[in-house]
């Protein structure tokens, strides 16, 4: 199984400020139809997964646009502008090139 | 809109049975049959695991190792629905179960069942 690492596990942040979620593969997420299927969720408290961000980059609809994604091959960047309270919670990557679908462990967002 | 709804959680004692169900709905571009479908696990304050995966015309499922022999996922494209029968239970499977839907990844989740394995 493709593992998935992000870090930091823990993020605090003042409000305003960006913020800079790493995510590393152990294989290429590149497909063999050159697309690259690496996506972001955030899981507010007592919700479920909600997917910011499909194919590294593209924001799904009603995403702030503070949201941004970046990367290729096995090394990806989730980052937040300037933070808001509403974006407490936990971000995950996750990878849809390779069977099974694999996680990475999360990343805490909270407020300073 | 997409919607994922499961049901069938609940308590169950060890070694106890459980059958989850995910209704589909809304599917716009595709129907509920050319996708493929997962179940996802939460345990209480731990990160998401997959437990199992199905084609979208049923032949081809996987699972997890630690659920292998145990679960069975299944689906009904006729009334767009989704299965795991989980078999077997132990502890460490309490969790809060996610169907979810893929689209070169997981894209909708549904708001999950808990599943509570207790004495």
């Amino acid at each position: 199984d493709v593992v998935m690492t992000q870090s930091p596990l823990s993020l605090p942040v003042t409000l305003g400020q960006p913020a800079s979620i790493s995510c590393r593969s152990s294989q290429s997420l590149v497909y063999s139809d050159g697309n690259t299927y690496l996506n972001w969720f955030q899981q507010r408290p007592g919700q479920s997964p909600r997917r910011l961000i499909y194919k590294v980059s593209n924001r799904d609809s009603g995403v702030p646009d503070r949201f941004s994604g970046s990367g290729s091959g096995t090394d990806f960047t989730l980052k937040i502008s300037r933070v808001e309270a509403e974006d407490v919670g936990i971000y995950y990557c996750m990878q849809g090139t390779h069977w099974p679908r694999t996680f990475g462990q999360g990343t805490k967002v909270e407020i300073k | 809109e997409v919607q994922l709804v499961e049901s069938g959680g609940g308590l169950v004692q060890p070694g106890g049975s459980l059958r989850l169900s995910c209704a589909a709905s809304g599917f716009t571009e595709y129907t509920f049959s050319d996708y493929w479908l997962l179940w996802v696990r939460q345990a209480p304050g731990k990160g998401l695991v997959w437990v199992s995966y199905i084609s979208s015309d049923g032949t081809t499922t996987n699972y997890a190792d630690s659920v292998k022999g145990r679960f069975t996922i299944s689906r009904d494209n006729a009334k767009n629905t989704l299965f795991l029968q989980m078999n077997s239970l132990r502890a460490d499977d309490t969790a809060v179960y996610y169907c979810v839907r893929d689209a070169w990844g997981p894209d909708y989740w549904g708001q999950g069942t808990l599943v509570t394995v207790s004495p």
